[in-house]
C-alpha cells in the first residue's frame, strides 16, 4: 500500500516570493507521482507528473517538482508566485500495475498568495 | 485533451431522497471510472471503481447499498446516493484514465452535495 504526506496544511506567501510545497510518500514498489491543483468548488487539474526519466518535471505555469527516490519526496516549487496561484494543492501517487488508475492523495496544502 | 463532464455541479436534496451524479467521458472511451469523495478540509478518498459491463469495486468501508454505481456505457458512469442523510453531504469527484499507460488522469469538475 502507498501513503502520501503533505507536511504543510497551509502555506501563506507574498506575491513574487518563492514557494515550496512538501510531499513525501511511502511505497514498497515504484510509483508514479502527481501534483494536482484544486480551486474552490472545482475538480482537480493535473499540474505535473513524474512517470520515469528526468527527475525534474515542469508545468507550463512555472511550477516544478523533483522526484527524489532516496528521500521518497516529490516537493513542488515555484520561484515566483502570483495571486492566481492561490489554491489547494494535492500530491498523489499511483503504483501502477493492478492499482492502475487508483490514486492515493495527500492531505492537501492550501497555498495563499498575499499581495 | 481528454475531458470528463460531471453533472450536476451542485445539488441540494432532502433527507431520505436519492441523488444521481453523472460522469461522461466526452472525447474518449472510459472502460473504468473512479469515484472519490472529499470531506471538508480533507483529502480525497477513493470510494469505488466502476467498470463498464461488470459490477463496481468498492473500497473497504464504503456502503455498496448507499452508493450505487453503474457504468452503463463506455462513456457514462453514474453514482447514486440513496436515502441520503446529512452526513452524506460532501464533494464527489469522478476520474477516468484516458488510456492504458497514459497516466494523465482526468477529473470531473465535482459535485457538491448538500443534504438538508
Amino acid at each position: 500500500a502507498q501513503s502520501v504526506t503533505q507536511l504543510d496544511s497551509q502555506v501563506p506567501v507574498f506575491e513574487e516570493a518563492p514557494v515550496e510545497l512538501r510531499c513525501n510518500y511511502s511505497s514498497s514498489v515504484s510509483v508514479y507521482l502527481f501534483w494536482y491543483v484544486q480551486y474552490p468548488n472545482q475538480g482537480l487539474q493535473l499540474l505535473l507528473k513524474y512517470l520515469s526519466g528526468s527527475t525534474l518535471v515542469e508545468s507550463i505555469n512555472g511550477f516544478e517538482a523533483e522526484f527524489n527516490k532516496s528521500q521518497t519526496s516529490f516537493h513542488l516549487r515555484k520561484p515566483s508566485v502570483h495571486i492566481s496561484d492561490t489554491a489547494e494543492y494535492f500530491c498523489a501517487v499511483n503504483a501502477g500495475g493492478t492499482s492502475y488508475g487508483k490514486l492515493t492523495f495527500g492531505q492537501g496544502t492550501i497555498l495563499t498568495v498575499h499581495p | 485533451g481528454a475531458v470528463v463532464s460531471q453533472h450536476p455541479s451542485r445539488v441540494i436534496c432532502k433527507s431520505g431522497t436519492s441523488v444521481k451524479i453523472e460522469c461522461r467521458s466526452l472525447d474518449f472511451q472510459a472502460t473504468t471510472m473512479f469515484w472519490y469523495r472529499q470531506f471538508p478540509k480533507k483529502s480525497l478518498m477513493l470510494m469505488a471503481t466502476s467498470n463498464e459491463g461488470s459490477k463496481a469495486t468498492y473500497e473497504q468501508g464504503v456502503e455498496k447499498d448507499k452508493f450505487l454505481i453503474n457504468h452503463a456505457s463506455l462513456t457514462l458512469s453514474t453514482l447514486t446516493v440513496t436515502s441520503a442523510h446529512p452526513e452524506d453531504s460532501s464533494f464527489y469527484i469522478c476520474s477516468a484514465p484516458p488510456g492504458q499507460g497514459n497516466y494523465g488522469y482526468t477529473f470531473g469538475s465535482g459535485t457538491r452535495l448538500t443534504v438538508v
